[in-house]
C-alpha cells in the first residue's frame, strides 16, 4: 500500500499567478501521476512523473502550463502556471501498479 | 475510444436501505475494474478490484459484480449508513503493460444517505 500526502489542501489564488502543489509518498515509487478533477467530471490524467526523466504529458496538457518536478522517488510537485478561473479544480497526486492505485487527498484550487 | 459510463448520476436513499450503482464500459483490452469511494474533499479510496475471472467480490457492506461479456459492473450497498454518503467512481484499467496509467474513469455516482 501507499500513503500519500499533498500540500496545500486548498487555496484561493488570483488570476495570472502560479501555485505549486507538493506530493509526498511514504514509499519509493517509479511513477507518480497527476490528475485534475473538475466539478462534476471524472478524473483526467495530466501527466506521468518519472524520477530522472521529463514528465510525460497527456493530450491537452503542456509543460509550460503544468511544469512538474520529480527530484526523488518519494516526492513530486505540480505547478499550475498563469492561472485562470478555468483552472479551478481538484488536483490529485497518485501512485499505482497493475492492480491498485492510491490517491492523495487532493488540492482544491479556486482561481478568482 | 475507451469509455466508462455510470448510472445514476445521483441517488438519494434513506438510511438503512439498499442501493445498486451501475457501470458500463467499453475499455479493451480489459485488465481490471475498480470501484472507489470519494468523500467530499478527499481523494478516492479503493473499495474493490475485480479481474476478468471474478464475478463477485465483497468488502463489508459493499458487493461488486462484474460481467466481462457484457462489460457491465454493479456496486451494491447493503443497509446504508450516513457515512456512505459520497461519490462512487468506477475505474477500468486497460491491459497496457506499462506507460501511462491505463485507467479510464467514470464520472461517478453521487450518493446521499438521508436519516
Amino acid at each position: 500500500s501507499a500513503v500519500i500526502s499533498q500540500k496545500p489542501s486548498r487555496d484561493i489564488c488570483q488570476r495570472g499567478t502560479s501555485l505549486t502543489i507538493q506530493c509526498q509518498v511514504d514509499s519509493q515509487v517509479t511513477m507518480m501521476f497527476w490528475y485534475r478533477q473538475q466539478p462534476g467530471q471524472s478524473l483526467t490524467l495530466i501527466a506521468t512523473a518519472n524520477q530522472g526523466s521529463e514528465a510525460t504529458y497527456e493530450s491537452g496538457f503542456v509543460i509550460d502550463k503544468f511544469p512538474i518536478s520529480r527530484p526523488n522517488l518519494t516526492f513530486s510537485t505540480l505547478t499550475v502556471s498563469n492561472m485562470s478561473p478555468e483552472d479551478s479544480s481538484i488536483y490529485l497526486c497518485s501512485v499505482g501498479w497493475d492492480y491498485e492505485q492510491y490517491f492523495g487527498p487532493g488540492t482544491r484550487l479556486t482561481v478568482t | 475510444k475507451n469509455q466508462v459510463e455510470q448510472s445514476p448520476q445521483s441517488l438519494i436513499i434513506l438510511e438503512g436501505k439498499n442501493c445498486t450503482l451501475q457501470c458500463n464500459y467499453t475499455v479493451s483490452p480489459f485488465s481490471n475494474l475498480r470501484w472507489y469511494k470519494q468523500d467530499t474533499g478527499r481523494g478516492p479510496v479503493s473499495l474493490t478490484i475485480m479481474t476478468f475471472s471474478e464475478n463477485t467480490k465483497s468488502n463489508g457492506r459493499y458487493t461488486a459484480t462484474l460481467d466481462a461479456d457484457t462489460k457491465q459492473s454493479s456496486l451494491h450497498i447493503t443497509a446504508s449508513q450516513l457515512s456512505d454518503s459520497a461519490s462512487y467512481i468506477c475505474v477500468v484499467r486497460e491491459y497496457s503493460g506499462g506507460g501511462a496509467d491505463g485507467l479510464t474513469f467514470g464520472k461517478g455516482t453521487h450518493l446521499i444517505i438521508q436519516p
